[in-house]
């Protein structure tokens, strides 16, 4: 199975900076990688789809990005409301995989 | 709007068995491949199974961790996908997601405990 690598596991920040959380994958995957933000008591919301392509509704303070099997969601002014665990998954090949999360929280 | 709505879950015994139910509107459910997913008390979100569409012959595929002891199905003309889990462990107590990848349902809670 492909594994997901998301580091840190978690951190904390300040309002307005800029964040970046890591996902690198053990093969490769092409951009076939999500992002998914998940608050207590809800289902994931997609964030990122196909690496770097922002999912309907997302604000724009979000970005994906990819280099080699190392990929990144960094939102470029935190706000409040982003304090969530963040997930990647890779569904390029079988069984889709997801990382450890990235637990996010204001400092 | 996008619904997706999960039921069939509750409290089992160790061993017992049960079926969730995942009804969906307000998108093209034909297209799309559907998949459960789910999450342990305390854990990330583990993939537990996929049925394709019908243009892939209704394929499934299955996590590793439950192979033999779950089904995934689907009823197109109900927009409907199903996991029926059996030999239920209590490791299997989650909250399990109806899920495309694209939209998400609330989650369907199942304990496993006697």
């Amino acid at each position: 199975d492909i594994q997901l690598t998301q580091s840190p596991s978690s951190m904390s920040a300040s309002l307005g900076d800029r964040v970046s959380l890591t996902c690198q994958s053990s093969q490769g995957i092409g951009n076939y990688l999500s992002w998914y933000q998940h608050k207590p008591g809800k289902p994931p919301k997609p964030m990122i789809y196909y690496a770097t392509n922002l999912a309907d509704g997302v604000p724009s303070r979000f970005s994906g990005s990819r280099s080699g099997s190392d990929y990144s969601l960094t939102i470029s002014s935190l706000e409040s409301e982003d304090t969530a665990i963040y997930y990647c998954l890779q569904y390029d090949e079988y069984p889709p995989t997801f990382g450890g999360g990235t637990k996010l929280e204001l400092k | 709007e996008v619904q997706i709505l999960e039921t069939g879950g509750g409290l089992v015994k160790p061993g017992g068995s049960l079926r969730l139910s995942c009804a969906t509107s307000g998108f093209n459910f034909n297209d799309y491949f559907m998949n459960w997913v789910r999450q342990a008390p305390g854990k990330g979100l583990e993939w537990v199974a996929q049925i394709r569409n019908k243009n892939y012959n209704y394929a499934t595929y299955y996590a590793e961790s439950l192979e033999g002891r779950v089904t995934i199905s689907r009823d197109d003309s109900k927009s409907s996908v199903y996991l029926q889990v059996s030999s239920l462990r209590a490791e299997d107590t989650a909250i399990y997601y109806c899920t495309n990848f694209d939209y998400w349902g609330q989650g369907v809670m199942v304990t496993v405990s006697s």
